[in-house]
């Protein structure tokens, strides 16, 4: 079945420098690519999502990049500050699917 | 914010006691979901609806059972409790796979 890799599962970041979190998918059909973004005792909420006919969306100090031939897709948040402390998840779906494929987390701290 | 209501938010029992949880859309959304969120295992889809009377299995659906008798509620039973279940479950509503999903608060469970 349909796979996510995400990489790395934790990520310790200076305050002010940039993070980068990967994943890789397997389904080449996979045409949308949500990033949620989850804090600690809270629910995971979308913060960017891509689909397959772009190559990069940026919103603010978060980005994301798709590379459709080698199936994978990176979020990118510049600028970190102490509030992007969280745990952030990728996921994966293609169109008549019914469930998204989610990756494994991401655990991004922000050292002051 | 989506219009979701898990209930109850938390809950402790015990071991070979029937539970279940409800979640609550007021969004008219097609698609419900139930995840659960244990640590290092990111989140783990136990059974998903794709409409009234419509239902199937997650990864970790065993030991769980679900009921949408109404659009707006996706119930999650566990039948005979077991200490492995204890978790942080969430649900999740969606248009369709190609849309963002958006989540409830989560349930707490702790079986003892």
């Amino acid at each position: 079945g349909e796979n996510v890799e995400q990489h790395p599962s934790t990520l310790s970041v200076q305050e002010g420098d940039s993070a980068v979190i990967k994943c890789t998918y397997s389904d080449s059909a996979s045409n949308y690519f949500p990033w949620y973004k989850q804090e600690l005792g809270k629910r995971p909420q979308l913060i960017i999502d891509i689909r397959s006919n772009v190559g990069e969306k940026k919103d603010q100090r978060i980005a994301v990049t798709l590379n459709k031939t080698a199936k994978h897709f990176s979020l990118h948040i510049t600028e970190t500050q102490p509030e992007d402390s969280a745990v952030y998840f990728c996921a994966a779906s293609r169109k008549g699917a019914s469930k998204i494929i989610f990756g494994s987390g991401t655990r991004l701290s922000i050292r002051p | 914010d989506a219009g979701i209501t898990q209930s109850p938010r938390h809950k402790v029992t015990e071991t070979g006691t029937p539970v279940t949880l409800r979640c609550h859309q007021t969004e008219n959304h097609r698609y419900m979901y139930w995840y659960r969120q244990d640590p290092g295992h990111g989140l783990r889809l136990i059974h998903y609806s794709y409409g009234v009377k419509d239902t199937d299995k997650g990864e970790v659906s065993d030991g769980y059972s679900v009921s949408r008798s109404k659009t707006e509620d996706f119930l999650l039973t566990l039948e005979s409790a077991t200490s492995s279940q204890t978790s942080v479950y969430f649900c999740a509503i969606g248009t369709d796979s190609n849309q963002p999903q958006h989540f409830g608060d989560g349930t707490r469970l702790s079986i003892l």
